[in-house]
């Protein structure tokens, strides 16, 4: 059975950034992508990127792309999504979710991480 | 981009039928799929490509999607099926959008 692991919650300055993983496993990892969605709270779902495990092709969305750097290890199953000069309104749970591993991928989000709640707080 | 429209919330009595509707322009044209939120809990795939269920899904749970309107309909609809319910679809070259969500209720 697929499962994702993702890392701990986490409190953050404004102007710092922030770095999340997430572990894979029970499942072939290069042959799928990984997505991060966020859910601010009382919001609805927000898709911020994607990575493909296959060979790393990624894609953000615009209003994530100067911020928003998202990276797998392939050795460790893991994937890794770093969000930069982190702002009050960033303050969010931060998931992971499996999809396809082509850059034109309609496969839906089958597995999701349990979600990583960042705040951010002066 | 592409906008999804959902309504803010649904309320049904149990045993009846809900109906959750995602609007979007020619929506009918691409593949919708369906997630079932609760309360501190991440989202749970429940349909998928406009009409399929996940495997541990109950067959409750069906979708269709045609001209500007995707649709999840909920039958026998229990207290355990009160949740956030939110549309997806891929747009493009731009990734994923979601739909607001929809709330629902189990009177």
């Amino acid at each position: 059975q697929a499962q994702l692991v993702q890392s701990g919650g986490e409190l953050k300055k404004p102007g710092a950034s922030v770095n999340v993983s997430c572990e894979a496993s029970g499942y072939s990892f290069t042959f799928y992508g990984i997505n991060w969605v966020r859910q601010a709270p009382g919001q609805g779902l927000e898709w911020m990127g994607w990575i493909s495990a296959h060979n790393g092709d990624t894609n953000y969305a615009q209003e994530f792309q100067d911020r928003l750097t998202v990276t797998t290890d392939t050795a460790t199953k893991t994937v890794y999504m770093e969000l930069r000069n982190l702002r009050s309104d960033d303050t969010a749970v931060y998931y992971c979710a499996r999809s396809g591993r082509t850059s034109g991928t309609t496969r839906p989000f089958e597995y999701w991480g349990q979600g990583t709640p960042v705040t951010v707080a002066s | 981009s592409y906008v999804l429209t959902q309504p803010p919330s649904v309320s049904v009595a149990p045993g009846q039928t809900a109906t959750i509707t995602c609007g979007g322009d020619n929506i009918g044209s691409r593949s919708v799929h369906w997630y079932q939120q609760k309360p501190g809990q991440a989202p749970v795939l429940v349909v998928h490509d406009d009409t399929d269920r996940p495997s541990g899904i109950p067959e409750r749970f069906s979708g269709s999607n045609s001209d500007s309107t995707a649709t999840l309909t909920i039958s026998r609809v229990d207290p355990g099926d009160e949740a956030d319910y939110y549309c997806q679809v891929r747009d493009g070259g731009r990734g994923y959008v979601f739909g607001a969500g929809t709330v629902l209720s189990v009177l």
